[in-house]
């Protein structure tokens, strides 16, 4: 079974150029989530997804951030214009289910990740 | 969710038995323990959760106390391939995953 699938693995851009990163999860997987993990810290979740509905996007700079996941699959994470500050690990995730219905909330399969540098 | 306290780092022998401790002193009734790990470079991955009794699978066991106030997660064997960084996370119903500094575990030969 393939797992999280997450591209492109490596970007560098200069600061004030837009970015994307693509995010196929788990086949069957209702919850999508993005987390960004700066150097030596954990992971921080951006934004959570229920299907197509983003449930979750109080941590999701609205200003130069965005997310969609049309159809319910595959999911999309832009940064427009990028800022230095913006150089970390995205990482996407999924999951069966958020605890609706009885389902556990905290078995999450994670991708590598996308590495962004900005200069 | 209830917040967790974990060594920043920790060394082990290969082959032997790494015992990775986690406080979480505040934890309810309701919510869960959980572990991950993250080797360098990728993302991280589920190890295992319990909320009272003790749970063992092919990755690992966790052993929490009686009183929940605090867990440890084993690796019976371990080897190079273990070295990474451990996440112990409370998690309540519904609640979002939320991971602190970890501890860092470095197998040694």
């Amino acid at each position: 079974e393939a797992g999280v699938v997450q591209s492109p693995r490596y970007k560098i851009i200069e600061k004030k150029q837009p970015v994307a990163f693509w995010c196929n999860p788990i086949s069957g997987h209702n919850t999508l989530y993005w987390y960004l993990q700066n150097l030596g810290q954990g992971p921080e979740l951006l934004i959570r997804y229920e299907n197509e509905e983003a449930v979750d996007d109080s941590q999701l700079p609205k200003d130069r951030f965005s997310a969609e996941r049309l159809k319910g699959v595959d999911s999309t994470l832009k940064i427009q214009p990028a800022e230095l500050g913006d150089s970390a690990v995205y990482l996407c995730a999924s999951s069966q289910g958020t605890g609706r219905g009885g389902m556990n909330t905290g078995e999450l399969f994670f991708g590598e990740g996308s590495r962004l540098t900005v200069l | 969710d209830a917040k967790t306290t974990q060594p920043p780092s920790m060394d082990c022998a290969e082959g032997r038995a790494a015992n990775l401790p986690c406080n979480h002193s505040t934890i309810s009734g309701n919510e869960y323990v959980y572990w991950y790990r993250q080797i360098h470079s990728q993302g991280p991955q589920y190890i295992i959760h319990g909320l009272k009794n003790n749970e063992t699978n092919e990755m690992a066991s966790l052993i929490i106390t009686e009183d929940r106030k605090s867990s440890t997660l084993i690796l019976p064997h371990a080897t190079l391939r273990d070295t990474a960084v451990y996440y112990c996370i409370v998690l309540g119903y519904g609640n979002k995953l939320v991971f602190g500094a970890g501890t860092i575990l470095r197998v040694k030969s």
